[in-house]
């Protein structure tokens, strides 16, 4: 069956500390890849997507993501965190040429802690 | 930048009783979809609503529910005869055919 995987739940980190929010998808075709956030009591925002190309993308708020498809990831970085980046994180994928690129597959989200 | 608006931000009801949740995708978005979210749990699909129809439904859409798009600007999702188990936040979404999905802040549906 189709699915992502986040396999931490909740990760707290320093402020000005490094950041990695691991993603794993299963699925058998060629996937778009997307991050989102969410920050307490408002919707989910687009940090990045990957749909094909440069393996590497960037994105909002200095979010970047790396596509490896050996591993079926899609891990979110950022170098320094920031104490506004305390959110929950959502890794979400859907396939290419379903038809429909809004019938998103979400993980499970991974709860942000930043720590002054 | 154009945003997805839904309202209300919170609704209570009584079970047994439909609730409409209303959202104004953005404007010249063709693509609209409901997600949900169960507190603890992940986000959902239920539906996506293209050129006036259903294009895709999860098994979750069942008879109870139901969308709309009742003039140019809104779209709507009704719930028949709410449960218990319908209490959740509700995402409204919207896109173009190329764009990614643009989320709405999401309506908390409490059931009691």
């Amino acid at each position: 069956a189709q699915s992502v995987t986040q396999p931490d739940i909740h990760i707290t980190v320093s402020e000005g500390a490094s950041l990695e929010l691991r993603c794993n998808y299963s699925y058998g075709a060629t996937p778009y890849l997307f991050w989102y956030v969410q920050s307490p009591g408002q919707g989910l925002q687009l940090l990045l997507k990957y749909f094909s190309g440069d393996t590497l993308v960037q994105g909002i708020k200095g979010f970047e993501a790396e596509f490896k498809r050996s591993q079926s990831s899609f891990n979110l970085r950022k170098p320094s965190v920031h104490w506004s980046d305390a959110a929950e994180y959502f890794c979400a994928v859907t396939l290419e040429g379903s038809g429909n690129t809004g019938k998103l597959i979400f993980g499970q989200g991974t709860t942000l802690q930043v720590k002054p | 930048e154009p945003e997805v608006t839904q309202t209300p931000s919170h609704q209570v009801t009584q079970m047994g009783q439909e609730v409409i949740l209303r959202c104004v995708p953005i404007s010249n978005h063709l693509y609209f979809y409901w997600y949900r979210q169960i507190l603890g749990q992940k986000v959902e699909f239920l539906v996506s609503f293209y050129n006036n129809e259903i294009s895709e439904k999860s098994e979750i859409f069942d008879d109870q529910f139901s969308v709309e798009r009742p003039d140019g600007s809104n779209f709507t999702l009704k719930i028949r005869s709410t449960k218990l188990e319908d209490s959740a936040m509700y995402f409204c979404a919207s896109s173009t055919d190329v764009s990614p999905l643009h989320f709405g802040n999401g309506t908390r549906l409490t059931v009691t």
